[in-house]
This record gives C-alpha cells, structure tokens and sequence, in this order.
C-alpha cells in the first residue's frame, strides 16, 4: 500500500521565491529519501535524512524530519526555473536486512520567470 | 559512463507477446531492484535483489520474472503482455544503505 502522501499536488511559484513540500507517511522508518524526476527521465537523489535527524541542508535543499508526526518538508530556497520537476518523498522502511524503498505520491513544481 | 542503464528506453508491442527489458549497473553496488511508475506518476517497488539473490518480491504477477546473471545485471522478463502492464518501468541500485541511483527508465506501450 502506498507510503507516503505530499502536499500540495501541485505548486507554482516565481523564480527566486522559495518552494515548501510536505510529506506524511505511516510506519516507523529507517530514514526518508527525497528525489526529483524531471519531465521523461529518471529519478534523482537529492537528500537523505535519517530518522535520528531533524534537519539536514545540501546547498539550496533544507529537508525537516519529525518523526512524531511521521513528516517531513522539503525547502528550495531562491528557486530556479531549471527546478521546475516533481519532487518525490520516499520511506526507507527494512524489509529484514533489505532497503525498500516505498515512494510518495509526489508535487509537481513549476518555476516560471 | 552511465551509473544505470536500462534498454530498451520505449517498448510497443501487442498483447499476449513476451518482451524482456534489461539493466546494468557500474556503480558497484550490491541492490538492484525494479520499480513501475503508472500514468498517475505513482511509484511501486516491484522486486528487489541482493546479490543476485532475491530479497523482495511485491505482489507482482507472476508473468513477470526477474532475472540477475550477476550482481551488476538484473533483468525483468515479462509473459503474455496485458493492457494494464503499460507504464515506465524503472531499475535502481543501492550500496544497501543511502540514495538509489535510477536508470533512465523503459516506457512499455502494450497495445
């Protein structure tokens, strides 16, 4: 069954705002992935944080865990319109000794000029 | 020097045909695993391999075979094409702990 929930859907913003996305998910966790898949292409890993974290940042990317809530929230500061993709969560939840990664519905960002 | 390829990258062919897509890593890893993406953008592990041992199995028709001849290889056969088996089927490797590295995707069109 499915994972994890986004939100919002879809979001549009002007290039340089910033750009907020939530995640939820259900059950206890390993650590929480993020990734970006562009229009037609693969996916992209773009931030870990494990489940001892709270907050992580890699260059423009700020990601939030709260793991008593079971969500996190991914941050892109001053946004580009090359950022303009759907931005994936996904639950790294062990199956045994396994990684199994379970993905999030998604959010679509459009960064216009 | 592509981490993960995936071949062919578009696949139409009619149903009830068996057709067979193929994935290679260079990255070392020792996970490789397939995932489906449906038109809805949703995500779903498929099967999971460690090793060329299979460690995840999701409920999956069992027209769909894996295959791992070794660790940098893992392969998804597929029999007797349905309507519904048409989606983007992603490989991904993993070092067992961290980010996965996607391949590019195989868009399987069944018509």
């Amino acid at each position: 069954s499915q994972q994890g929930e986004e939100d919002p859907q879809a979001l549009s913003i002007q290039e340089g705002e910033n750009a907020t996305m939530n995640c939820s998910y259900k059950t206890s966790i390993n650590n929480l992935q993020w990734y970006r898949q562009n229009s037609g292409r693969g996916l992209v890993h773009l931030i870990l944080i494990r489940s001892n974290e709270r907050e992580k940042h890699s260059g423009r990317l700020r990601v939030t865990l709260d793991t008593s809530k079971k969500s996190s929230s991914l941050l892109i500061t001053a946004s580009r319109a090359a950022d303009t993709a759907s931005y994936f969560c996904a639950t790294d939840a062990r199956a045994g000794t396994a990684s199994k990664l379970t993905f999030g519905t998604g959010t679509r960002l459009q960064v216009t000029l | 020097d592509t981490a993960v390829s995936q071949t062919p990258k578009y696949l139409v062919t009619q149903m009830g045909n068996d057709k067979s897509i193929k994935c290679e890593q260079n990255l070392g890893h020792d996970t490789m695993y397939w995932y489906k993406q449906d038109s809805k953008k949703f995500l779903k592990i498929m099967f999971s391999y460690n090793n060329k041992e299979l460690i995840i199995n999701e409920t999956v028709p069992n027209r769909f075979s894996p295959k791992s001849p070794d660790k940098a290889h893992l392969n998804l056969h597929i029999n007797s094409l349905e309507l519904g088996d048409s989606a983007v089927y992603f490989c991904a490797s993993s070092p067992g702990s961290g980010g996965y590295t996607f391949g590019s995707g195989t868009r399987l069109t069944v018509v």
